[in-house]
């Protein structure tokens, strides 16, 4: 089982741009795939994207893919999200995840971090 | 992009109950998909994997089965802490794809 935490919650204005840190264990950069998914309040998942760090691959989803990078750390074993041009739509909470890259039978996943987008 | 339809949108069940949730794709993902249980306030919990196999430590229960197009969440009897909402996601080695919209189940 792998610990995610996340960064704590934030209020940005329309047009701005937020960075998301998720913080994980030395394990994950050499065999785990991280993933970023995000949920508007009342509403359902979205994935957003994902990244496999022994491998130096990152991956968007097509909905996110001109305003979203994601980076990892290893100095600090952390994994970043960094969302763009942000729009009161973007208001939801945003979480990370981990698996063991190959593997789905287990998963683990940070808190969750609320990011509210207003003037 | 595929597209994951769940049905229905809302179960209103009783506990011990039997609950059926559907997830259909608008093309075949073979056997990758997967099934969450969100509760309120809570990150999302992986329940099946591979379309049909258990994930670590989710009670026997819940099994899920389907492939290609047409996949099925069935909870053989539901208890109190199962009242939450289920998303599918297609999910093949890499990288993972879109959920459906969730089915709340509920208590009736």
């Amino acid at each position: 089982q792998v610990q995610l935490v996340q960064s704590g919650a934030e209020v940005k204005k329309p047009g701005s741009s937020v960075k998301v840190s998720c913080t994980t264990s030395p394990v994950t950069f050499t065999s785990h795939a991280i993933l970023w998914v995000r949920q508007a309040p009342g509403r359902g998942l979205e994935w957003m994207g994902g990244t496999i760090p022994m491998f130096h691959t990152t991956t968007y989803a097509q909905n996110f893919q001109d305003r979203v990078t994601i980076t990892a750390d290893e100095s600090t074993t952390t994994v970043y999200m960094e969302l763009t041009n942000l729009r009161s739509d973007d208001s939801g909470t945003y979480f990370c995840s981990s698996h063991v890259y190959g593997s789905r039978k287990s998963e683990d996943w940070g808190q969750g971090t609320r990011i509210t987008v207003a003037s | 992009e595929t597209v994951l339809t769940q049905s229905p949108a809302t179960l209103s069940l009783s506990p011990g109950e039997r609950a059926t949730l559907s997830c259909r794709a608008s093309e075949s993902l073979r056997d990758s998909l997967v099934w969450y249980q969100q509760k309120p306030g809570q990150a999302p919990r992986l329940l099946i994997y591979d379309a049909s196999n258990r994930a670590t430590g989710i009670p026997a229960r819940f099994s899920g089965s389907g492939s290609g197009t047409d996949f099925t969440l069935t909870i053989s009897s539901l208890e109190p802490e199962d009242f939450a909402v289920y998303y599918c996601q297609q999910r093949p080695n890499w990288p993972p794809g879109t959920f459906g919209q969730g089915t709340k189940v509920e208590i009736k």
